[in-house]
């Protein structure tokens, strides 16, 4: 069984540019959440999404939004990148929270 | 308060020893309490998970102990290898009763197991 797909691994982006982010769920999860990892704040919830409809939105500025799709794919975009944006972005999807199975994530750097 | 407080920060333990790592937490209405491991490179995995109706869940090498009243809860690890070397994650969430399962993340510990 295929697990929890983000693309692309790596990404290396300039200030003031924009990023989206890829997330494929395991097939038959609905639920998807985003959470954001650096060093200093450690893992940080960004969105979640359940049948299209974001259920709940972390503390972060309106430079970061999110999406998913009917088939449960989701999207995670940030404008206007800042140099503190740089982190590991973790997508997480779930079936009916038994637990959130996390994909490898995004390792987004702004320069 | 959402926070959950984890410690020790890094744990260097030997092999075959026990490895325990402790968080606590405030908000009175998180329900599930689970723990993840993350290897470099790696996003989190969920390891084993507690809810508040029950003081301790073991599955294999791995135990959750919960003290409702004292709003803790810890993680102990049996034998330690050098496999288990890895940073561990504690978390809660609100579940259903709050529309949303948002984890809400301790801040993590590096475990290195010393052969």
């Amino acid at each position: 069984k295929a697990g929890v797909t983000q693309t692309p691994r790596y990404l290396i982006k300039t200030r003031g540019q924009q990023v989206t982010l890829s997330c494929s769920p395991i097939s038959g999860h609905r639920s998807v959440s985003w959470y954001q990892q650096t060093p200093g704040q450690g893992l940080q919830f960004l969105f979640e999404y359940f049948s299209e409809t974001q259920r709940n939105k972390g503390n972060f500025p309106g430079r970061f939004s999110g999406r998913q799709f009917s088939n449960s794919r989701s999207e995670m975009n940030v404008s206007t990148l800042e140099l503190g944006d740089s982190a590991l972005y973790l997508c997480a999807s779930s079936w009916d929270f038994n637990g959130y199975t996390f994909g490898s994530g995004t390792r987004l750097t702004v320069v | 308060q959402q926070q959950v407080k984890q410690s020790p920060q890094s744990l260097i333990v030997q092999k075959g020893g026990i490895s325990i790592i402790n968080c606590a937490y405030e908000n009175t209405a998180f329900d599930y309490f689970p723990w993840y491991q993350q290897f470099p490179g790696k996003g989190p995995a969920l390891l084993i998970a507690i809810r508040p109706d029950v003081s301790e869940k073991k599955e294999g090498r791995f135990t959750i102990s919960f003290n409702k009243s004292a709003k803790q809860f810890s993680l102990h690890i049996m034998d330690s290898q050098p496999g288990d070397s890895a940073t561990y994650f504690c978390a809660a969430s609100m579940g259903s009763g709050a529309g949303s399962y948002q984890l809400t993340f301790g801040k993590g510990t590096k475990l290195s197991v010393i052969p």
